[in-house]
């Protein structure tokens, strides 16, 4: 089992509509959890760190299960400026060393 | 968060040779760390950048093909040695401000380097 594991997609939704995502983590003894986005030739950007009781920040909502070992994230009201590379990123050591990247989900917004 | 900046943004550069790759922040930050991106791949760390001391390498990263500086606590330098194609990628380095969990992580704009 990978390390991270998410959705290459594309995932491609209409403007406006909601979507989710969801992320395994194979280390159960991981510490902290991020969702980043990454547009085409950029860095990644953290978008939003991932709490045990679920976070939301406008339309994003972050959800982490420590049981079933997921995180999620769902977007509601899609905007076309939505459109980039989502990184599921999960830190299993104790240090700030251990951030492990999924590969990404891809989304596509369409007008 | 911080302002980081990478120089050089791009390069081409030929088999065999060195570059080296700086890493600025505008404030003082305890940790650095330089990341590589392959094509279509996600990020892997190669190294933590120790100020006054080694870097701390990821397996399968060695000091002799990526040599790491950190002088002090808002400059580093990343050198990619003796270049192959298999070099060619994006270099990153990032920050975590702040000292405790969640090690939140703040990523420079990337070095695009293509090996010939």
């Amino acid at each position: 089992r990978k390390e991270v594991e998410q959705d290459p997609g594309p995932f491609n939704v209409p403007e406006g509509a909601t979507v989710a995502f969801n992320c395994t983590y194979s280390n159960s003894a991981s510490q902290s959890f991020f969702w980043y986005r990454q547009d085409c030739r950029k860095e990644p950007k953290l978008l939003m760190s991932v709490y045990s009781s679920g976070n939301e920040d406008g339309r994003f909502t972050a959800q982490l299960n420590r049981a079933s070992q997921y995180i999620s994230l769902l977007i509601r009201d899609s905007k076309l400026s939505d459109s980039a590379t989502y990184l599921c990123v999960v830190n299993s050591r104790r240090g700030a060393d251990g951030l492990t990247f999924g590969k990404g989900t891809h989304l596509i917004i369409q007008p | 968060s911080a302002v980081i900046s990478q120089k050089p943004s791009r390069d081409i550069c030929q088999r065999g040779t060195s570059l080296t790759i700086q890493c600025q922040v505008d404030s003082q930050v305890t940790m650095m760390f330089w990341y590589r991106q392959q094509p279509g791949q996600s990020l892997t760390l190669i190294a933590t950048a120790n100020q006054g001391s080694e870097a701390t390498y990821e397996s399968g990263f060695v000091i002799d093909k990526f040599p790491i500086s950190r002088p002090n606590l808002t400059f580093s330098t990343l050198t990619v040695s003796n270049m192959s194609p298999e070099d060619s990628s994006i270099y990153l380095c990032s920050v975590v401000l702040g000292q405790g969990l969640p090690y939140e992580q703040y990523f420079g704009p990337g070095t695009r380097l293509t090996v010939t």
